[in-house]
């Protein structure tokens, strides 16, 4: 089953670019890659998706190494207002699409 | 809009009662998904469904009971059994049920505190 790892926190100035990075070893090879933030007391919500190379659009980067057994996300630039959990995803079982997170990284940004 | 809503935002429960925790979504999608919040922590799942009238356990199923038995609803019944019921429930559904594509959609969650 595919599992992940993230570290657990992170710490960052305004105006910095962040990069976190996911371990991913048993990625199947349908599956794709995809993270989420999530601030308190709401849901995740969707960030940015990839399978291989590098995705762009206009929050984050994603970097995705030809083995594919990990991924970075990169926030260019980061303010206040991200401060938050970021967790990735990758499916779990290629056919039950049972989708189960990891324990996420808790990205503090300061002034 | 399109959407998942969850109900009740906040709900309080004695011991030894069952609560039902209600998650709709009008974005037509197959799959839905119950999680669990404890503060602090990941999330971690608790039942899934991948189409109507059927729903597969997580990590965590013991305690809890779903249904599927409208495509666009799936609420999830904690019971008396579950032992540490008070977290947050967050409630989600997926488009795309047969390639890698895993785009999860969050409701706002649904908060219980067991008195």
């Amino acid at each position: 089953l595919a599992k992940t790892t993230q570290p657990i926190s992170m710490d960052s100035y305004e105006g910095q670019e962040v990069n976190i990075t996911c371990s991913h070893n048993n990625i199947a090879t349908n599956d794709y890659i995809t993270w989420y933030q999530q601030f308190p007391s709401q849901g995740p919500r969707f960030i940015i998706q990839g399978y291989k190379t590098k995705v762009t659009n206009e929050v984050a980067s994603l970097f995705i190494p030809a083995d594919r057994k990990s991924s970075t996300l990169s926030l260019p630039r980061v303010s206040l207002s991200d401060t938050a959990v970021y967790y990735c995803l990758v499916a779990t079982s290629g056919s039950a699409r049972q989708l189960t997170f990891g324990s996420g990284t808790q990205l503090t940004v300061l002034p | 809009d399109g959407g998942i809503t969850q109900s009740p935002k906040y709900l309080f429960r004695k011991e030894g009662q069952n609560v039902t925790l209600s998650c709709e979504q009008n974005l037509n999608h197959d799959a839905m998904y119950w999680y669990r919040q404890d503060p602090g922590q990941g999330l971690r799942l608790i039942y899934y469904s991948q189409i109507v009238n059927d729903f597969q356990k997580g990590d965590i199923a013991e305690g809890y009971s779903v249904s599927r038995e409208k495509k666009e609803s799936f609420p999830l019944t904690v019971t008396s059994a579950q032992k540490n019921p008070t977290a947050f429930y967050l409630c989600a559904s997926r488009l795309d049920t047969s390639s890698g594509a895993n785009v999860l959609t969050f409701g706002a969650g649904s908060r219980l505190t067991v008195l």
